[in-house]
């Protein structure tokens, strides 16, 4: 099966700029996660959709982050204005459904950099 | 809240060494437990669960974990490493019977391991 899509790679940007990312899910999958790495840490969750609705942003900057799954398939997640602080990884991956006990597959991430 | 406490840093082992990767919880209820992998250059995959049952769980590429409930803990091991095995180590947690699924992570670990 085809893996968690994720684009762009790699973004550079000034702070107080915007940018955006992508992320297409494993076909068939409700739930899709957002992740932010930053380095030197593990993955700690940005925000949790259950097909297109919200289960857990608690944890989501929501004055400069927002992010939507309006069709319950793909995702975006933005950044509006970017922070030095912002710069890492963003990771999504998805799970066919909310089991806890179902592994969530990950993406390759978009790589941040804040100048 | 939760937290994921991984003890050591950086491991460098020489090839057919064994393994032992330390990993505390803390969260006083039922958890799901994982150890994902990152090798240089791609995404996370998971390596090993444990949800129920026999607290000694194996995975993929020799790799066993002993959960051990009364020290929270749920230690990764593998008795002869190999080149290939040097990567990214992360253990995880989550909880069911919550609406939110998310993974927490620890630090991670990196192995190297020398031919």
């Amino acid at each position: 099966e085809a893996g968690v899509a994720q684009s762009p790679r790699y973004k550079i940007i000034e702070k107080r700029q915007s940018v955006a990312f992508w992320c297409n899910p494993i076909s068939g999958h409700a739930t899709l996660y957002w992740y932010q790495q930053i380095l030197g840490q593990g993955p700690k969750l940005l925000i949790q959709f259950q097909n297109n609705g919200v289960v857990d942003d608690s944890q989501l900057p929501k004055d400069r982050f927002s992010a939507e799954r309006l069709k319950g398939v793909d995702s975006t997640l933005k950044i509006q204005p970017a922070k030095l602080e912002d710069s890492a990884v963003y990771l999504c991956a998805s799970s066919p459904n909310w089991d806890s006990n179902q592994p969530q597959h990950f993406g390759d991430g978009t790589r941040l950099s804040i100048l | 809240a939760q937290s994921v406490s991984q003890h050591n840093h950086h491991v460098i082992l020489s090839e057919a060494a064994s393994l032992e990767l330390g990993c505390n919880y803390s969260y006083g209820g039922t958890v799901n437990l994982f150890w994902y992998v990152q090798y240089p250059g791609q995404h996370l995959q998971l390596l090993l669960k444990y949800f129920s049952g026999d607290p000694l769980v194996k995975g993929i590429k020799g790799f066993e974990a002993e959960f051990i409930k009364s020290k929270f803990s749920f230690n990764l091991r593998k008795p002869s490493v190999q080149w290939s095995d040097t990567a990214e180590y992360f253990c995880a947690v989550n909880t069911p019977n919550q609406a939110g699924t998310a993974l927490i992570f620890g630090k991670g670990t990196t192995l190297s391991v020398s031919s």
